[in-house]
Protein backbone atom coordinates (compact mmCIF):
# COMPACT_ATOMS: atom_id res chain seq x y z
CA UNK A 1 0.00 0.00 0.00
CA UNK A 2 1.35 2.84 -1.08
CA UNK A 3 -0.56 5.37 0.98
CA UNK A 4 -1.94 7.25 -1.96
CA UNK A 5 -5.89 5.84 -2.18
CA UNK A 6 -7.79 5.95 -5.53
CA UNK A 7 -11.63 5.23 -5.94
CA UNK A 8 -13.14 3.00 -7.54
CA UNK A 9 -10.81 0.62 -9.08
CA UNK A 10 -12.74 0.13 -11.89
CA UNK A 11 -14.84 2.22 -13.75
CA UNK A 12 -17.84 1.52 -16.46
CA UNK A 13 -20.00 3.89 -17.76
CA UNK A 14 -21.98 4.80 -20.73
CA UNK A 15 -20.65 7.35 -23.23
CA UNK A 16 -21.84 11.06 -22.64
CA UNK A 17 -21.99 9.91 -19.14
CA UNK A 18 -19.98 11.89 -15.78
CA UNK A 19 -18.27 10.21 -13.54
CA UNK A 20 -16.22 11.35 -10.78
CA UNK A 21 -12.19 9.93 -9.54
CA UNK A 22 -11.97 10.30 -5.85
CA UNK A 23 -8.04 10.69 -4.37
CA UNK A 24 -6.84 10.63 -1.00
CA UNK A 25 -3.30 11.70 -0.92
CA UNK A 26 -0.47 9.96 1.19
CA UNK A 27 -0.51 11.46 4.93
CA UNK A 28 1.50 14.69 5.13
CA UNK A 29 1.70 15.56 1.40
CA UNK A 30 0.04 18.34 0.12
CA UNK A 31 0.52 18.32 -3.56
CA UNK A 32 -2.05 15.99 -5.50
CA UNK A 33 -1.25 15.31 -9.61
CA UNK A 34 -3.45 13.39 -11.99
CA UNK A 35 -2.51 11.85 -14.78
CA UNK A 36 -4.20 9.91 -17.70
CA UNK A 37 -2.63 6.67 -19.05
CA UNK A 38 -4.62 5.22 -22.08
CA UNK A 39 -3.31 1.80 -23.92
CA UNK A 40 0.15 1.62 -24.71
CA UNK A 41 0.70 5.58 -24.18
CA UNK A 42 2.50 7.34 -21.65
CA UNK A 43 1.37 9.03 -18.15
CA UNK A 44 -0.11 12.59 -19.84
CA UNK A 45 -0.18 15.27 -16.87
CA UNK A 46 -3.70 16.56 -16.46
CA UNK A 47 -3.26 18.84 -13.51
CA UNK A 48 -1.81 19.64 -10.11
CA UNK A 49 -3.21 21.12 -7.34
CA UNK A 50 -0.88 22.41 -3.80
CA UNK A 51 -2.84 22.75 -0.65
CA UNK A 52 -5.94 23.02 -2.53
CA UNK A 53 -5.00 25.94 -5.24
CA UNK A 54 -4.03 24.76 -8.59
CA UNK A 55 -0.96 25.34 -9.46
CA UNK A 56 -0.54 23.57 -12.45
CA UNK A 57 -2.45 22.34 -15.74
CA UNK A 58 -1.46 19.94 -18.67
CA UNK A 59 -2.92 18.63 -21.31
CA UNK A 60 -6.27 18.37 -19.56
CA UNK A 61 -9.84 18.50 -21.64
CA UNK A 62 -12.42 21.22 -21.04
CA UNK A 63 -14.50 18.28 -20.30
CA UNK A 64 -12.67 17.67 -17.44
CA UNK A 65 -12.42 19.63 -14.19
CA UNK A 66 -11.11 19.02 -10.84
CA UNK A 67 -10.75 20.14 -7.26
CA UNK A 68 -9.12 19.96 -3.96
CA UNK A 69 -10.68 20.00 -0.88
CA UNK A 70 -9.35 21.67 2.41
CA UNK A 71 -8.86 17.61 3.94
CA UNK A 72 -6.66 17.52 0.53
CA UNK A 73 -8.52 14.75 -1.00
CA UNK A 74 -9.26 15.40 -4.60
CA UNK A 75 -11.63 14.73 -6.96
CA UNK A 76 -11.38 14.28 -10.97
CA UNK A 77 -14.68 15.07 -12.53
CA UNK A 78 -15.08 14.01 -16.46
CA UNK A 79 -18.18 14.93 -17.95
CA UNK A 80 -19.76 14.08 -21.28
CA UNK A 81 -17.47 11.06 -21.86
CA UNK A 82 -16.23 9.96 -25.06
CA UNK A 83 -14.55 5.89 -26.09
CA UNK A 84 -11.42 8.25 -26.12
CA UNK A 85 -11.29 8.98 -22.33
CA UNK A 86 -11.13 5.19 -21.97
CA UNK A 87 -8.25 4.79 -19.77
CA UNK A 88 -5.97 4.35 -16.35
CA UNK A 89 -6.32 7.53 -14.76
CA UNK A 90 -3.83 7.95 -11.76
CA UNK A 91 -3.31 10.12 -8.63
CA UNK A 92 0.11 10.92 -7.03
CA UNK A 93 1.23 13.26 -4.02
CA UNK A 94 4.03 14.88 -2.63
CA UNK A 95 5.10 16.76 -0.11
CA UNK A 96 6.36 19.72 -2.47
CA UNK A 97 5.28 20.90 -5.63
CA UNK A 98 7.60 18.66 -7.48
CA UNK A 99 8.37 15.71 -5.64
CA UNK A 100 11.79 16.38 -3.93
CA UNK A 101 14.39 13.85 -4.08
CA UNK A 102 11.28 11.08 -3.70
CA UNK A 103 9.46 11.87 -6.56
CA UNK A 104 5.91 11.27 -6.14
CA UNK A 105 3.52 7.91 -4.82
CA UNK A 106 1.04 7.24 -6.85
CA UNK A 107 -2.24 5.45 -6.56
CA UNK A 108 -3.22 2.07 -7.91
CA UNK A 109 -5.51 4.06 -10.26
CA UNK A 110 -8.80 3.93 -11.57
CA UNK A 111 -9.41 2.13 -14.73
CA UNK A 112 -12.69 4.43 -16.94
CA UNK A 113 -13.95 2.09 -19.52
CA UNK A 114 -16.39 3.96 -21.47
CA UNK A 115 -18.66 1.85 -23.73
CA UNK B 1 7.57 23.26 -22.41
CA UNK B 2 9.18 19.42 -22.02
CA UNK B 3 10.27 16.86 -24.39
CA UNK B 4 11.70 13.38 -23.22
CA UNK B 5 12.58 10.42 -25.44
CA UNK B 6 13.44 7.04 -24.65
CA UNK B 7 13.44 3.97 -26.55
CA UNK B 8 10.62 2.33 -26.90
CA UNK B 9 11.83 -1.80 -26.33
CA UNK B 10 14.41 -3.16 -24.92
CA UNK B 11 15.34 -7.29 -24.44
CA UNK B 12 17.86 -8.98 -22.41
CA UNK B 13 18.64 -12.41 -21.18
CA UNK B 14 18.67 -12.91 -17.37
CA UNK B 15 21.44 -12.15 -15.67
CA UNK B 16 22.84 -9.69 -18.01
CA UNK B 17 22.85 -5.68 -17.83
CA UNK B 18 20.58 -3.27 -19.66
CA UNK B 19 21.02 0.06 -20.36
CA UNK B 20 18.12 2.42 -20.84
CA UNK B 21 19.11 6.34 -22.31
CA UNK B 22 16.44 8.74 -21.97
CA UNK B 23 17.17 12.23 -23.41
CA UNK B 24 15.09 15.32 -22.28
CA UNK B 25 14.30 19.21 -22.66
CA UNK B 26 12.58 20.20 -19.68
CA UNK B 27 12.27 23.95 -18.92
CA UNK B 28 12.80 24.84 -14.94
CA UNK B 29 14.47 21.24 -15.20
CA UNK B 30 14.69 20.20 -10.98
CA UNK B 31 15.89 16.77 -11.78
CA UNK B 32 15.26 13.60 -13.52
CA UNK B 33 13.46 10.55 -12.15
CA UNK B 34 13.28 6.73 -12.98
CA UNK B 35 9.97 4.72 -12.09
CA UNK B 36 8.97 0.82 -12.70
CA UNK B 37 5.63 0.08 -13.81
CA UNK B 38 4.06 -3.17 -14.45
CA UNK B 39 1.60 -3.47 -16.55
CA UNK B 40 -1.81 -2.45 -15.22
CA UNK B 41 0.09 -1.30 -12.24
CA UNK B 42 0.71 2.14 -10.68
CA UNK B 43 4.56 3.41 -11.63
CA UNK B 44 7.00 3.02 -8.32
CA UNK B 45 9.73 5.24 -7.83
CA UNK B 46 13.16 3.71 -8.65
CA UNK B 47 15.73 6.83 -8.85
CA UNK B 48 16.15 10.65 -8.32
CA UNK B 49 19.41 12.92 -10.02
CA UNK B 50 19.66 16.45 -9.58
CA UNK B 51 23.32 16.95 -9.66
CA UNK B 52 25.60 15.08 -12.58
CA UNK B 53 26.92 11.67 -12.02
CA UNK B 54 26.12 8.27 -10.91
CA UNK B 55 23.70 7.32 -8.28
CA UNK B 56 24.09 3.64 -7.22
CA UNK B 57 21.17 1.52 -5.63
CA UNK B 58 21.53 -2.08 -5.46
CA UNK B 59 21.45 -3.59 -8.89
CA UNK B 60 19.68 -0.24 -10.21
CA UNK B 61 21.85 2.40 -11.08
CA UNK B 62 21.24 6.53 -12.70
CA UNK B 63 23.41 8.31 -14.17
CA UNK B 64 22.65 12.15 -15.14
CA UNK B 65 24.26 14.73 -17.44
CA UNK B 66 22.23 18.41 -17.53
CA UNK B 67 24.55 19.69 -19.74
CA UNK B 68 23.68 17.09 -22.26
CA UNK B 69 20.10 16.54 -21.01
CA UNK B 70 21.02 12.54 -20.70
CA UNK B 71 20.61 10.11 -18.07
CA UNK B 72 20.47 6.17 -18.61
CA UNK B 73 19.05 3.79 -16.46
CA UNK B 74 21.78 0.85 -15.77
CA UNK B 75 19.87 -2.48 -14.38
CA UNK B 76 22.28 -5.46 -13.63
CA UNK B 77 22.19 -9.01 -12.89
CA UNK B 78 18.47 -9.04 -14.70
CA UNK B 79 15.75 -10.85 -13.29
CA UNK B 80 12.97 -12.40 -14.58
CA UNK B 81 10.60 -10.05 -12.40
CA UNK B 82 12.38 -7.09 -13.91
CA UNK B 83 10.48 -7.36 -16.84
CA UNK B 84 8.04 -4.21 -16.75
CA UNK B 85 8.39 -0.93 -18.35
CA UNK B 86 10.67 1.94 -17.14
CA UNK B 87 10.22 5.49 -17.20
CA UNK B 88 11.95 8.23 -17.58
CA UNK B 89 10.71 11.04 -15.89
CA UNK B 90 11.70 14.95 -15.58
CA UNK B 91 10.91 17.17 -12.94
CA UNK B 92 10.44 21.11 -13.92
CA UNK B 93 7.44 23.70 -13.82
CA UNK B 94 5.91 22.08 -10.71
CA UNK B 95 5.17 18.79 -12.47
CA UNK B 96 6.79 15.55 -13.55
CA UNK B 97 6.83 14.72 -17.31
CA UNK B 98 7.14 11.49 -18.33
CA UNK B 99 8.22 9.85 -21.34
CA UNK B 100 6.27 7.23 -23.25
CA UNK B 101 8.26 4.62 -21.26
CA UNK B 102 10.97 1.16 -22.31
CA UNK B 103 9.04 -1.75 -22.37
CA UNK B 104 11.90 -4.40 -20.80
CA UNK B 105 11.58 -7.88 -21.81
CA UNK B 106 13.81 -10.46 -19.71
CA UNK B 107 14.82 -13.84 -21.28
CA UNK B 108 15.99 -16.84 -19.46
Amino acid sequence: DSGVTQTPKHLITATGQRVTLRCSPRSGDLSVYWYQQSLDQGLQFLIQYYNGEERAKGNILERFSAQQFPDLHSELNLSSLELGDSALYFCASSVAGTGGSYGYTFGSGTRLTVV
Amino acid sequence: GQNIDQPTEMTATEGAIVQINCTYQTSGFNGLFWYQQHAGEAPTFLSYNVLDGLEEKGRFSSFLSRSKGYSYLLLKELQMKDSASYLCASGGDYKLSFGAGTTVTVRA
